[in-house]
């Protein structure tokens, strides 16, 4: 079966600092990955997603940027982090077929203090 | 007009009651929708996809509305375990298979 991986949990960071988030997904190939982030009390913002290798379509502009180094892991940076970087960021993985549902790894919890 | 929208809530509702949430969306193109549960500071979780005939899945039953551009979920015999938010998600027409959500109702279930 598919799972997906996504650490840390949660993370506490000062402004000014560097961000790496991982996301990692099994027993699955090509899939598609997304990464989303959830603002106390807000919805889902679509930040990034690629389809394959290399591939990264950003949805805003932002302080962030991501990468997918590799088939099943898709990762998620930012050279110096602001205070509106804080929120909850949720890693995502679909089939390439359309009419599926995202399946979410377990979320970062990321303040930046 | 926001591409999905939902009432925020809170419902609060008896153990037992029937309770029905919809969701519109603003791009008559919208190809796929889905339901998901999020409790509080987890991750969503995919409750179920909503086809064009409707479907039922114990005591949720969603439905879609292309005329009026809306989805329902339908909560019968609620439980106390229930109590969470619901996601509304929208796949737009393009590329990349991205989902568009709404920003959740609250439902809690009291005793």
């Amino acid at each position: 079966s598919q799972t997906i991986h996504q650490w840390p949990a949660t993370l506490v960071q000062p402004v000014g600092s560097p961000l790496s988030l991982e996301c990692t997904v099994e027993g699955t190939s090509n899939p598609n990955l997304y990464w989303y982030r959830q603002a106390a009390g807000r919805g889902l913002q679509l930040l990034f997603y690629s389809v394959g290798i290399g591939q990264i379509s950003s949805e805003v502009p932002q302080n962030l940027s991501a990468s997918r180094p590799q088939d099943r892991q898709f990762i998620l940076s930012s050279k110096k982090l602001l205070l509106s970087d804080s929120g909850f960021y949720l890693c995502a993985w679909t089939p390439l077929t359309d009419r599926y549902g995202y399946t979410f790894g377990s979320g970062t919890r990321l303040t930046v203090v | 007009r926001k591409e999905v929208e939902q009432d925020p809530g809170p419902f609060n509702v008896p153990e037992g009651a029937t309770v029905a949430f919809n969701c519109t969306y603003s791009n008559s193109a919208s190809q796929s929708f889905f339901w998901y549960r999020q409790d509080c500071r987890k991750e969503p979780k995919l409750l179920m996809s909503v086809y064009s005939s409707g479907n039922e899945d114990g005591r949720f039953t969603a439905q879609l509305n292309r005329a009026s551009q809306y989805i329902s979920l339908l909560i019968r015999d609620s439980k106390l375990s229930d109590s969470a938010t619901y996601l509304c998600a929208v796949k737009p027409p393009g590329g990349g298979n991205k989902l568009t959500f709404g920003t959740g109702t609250q439902l809690k279930v009291e005793l």
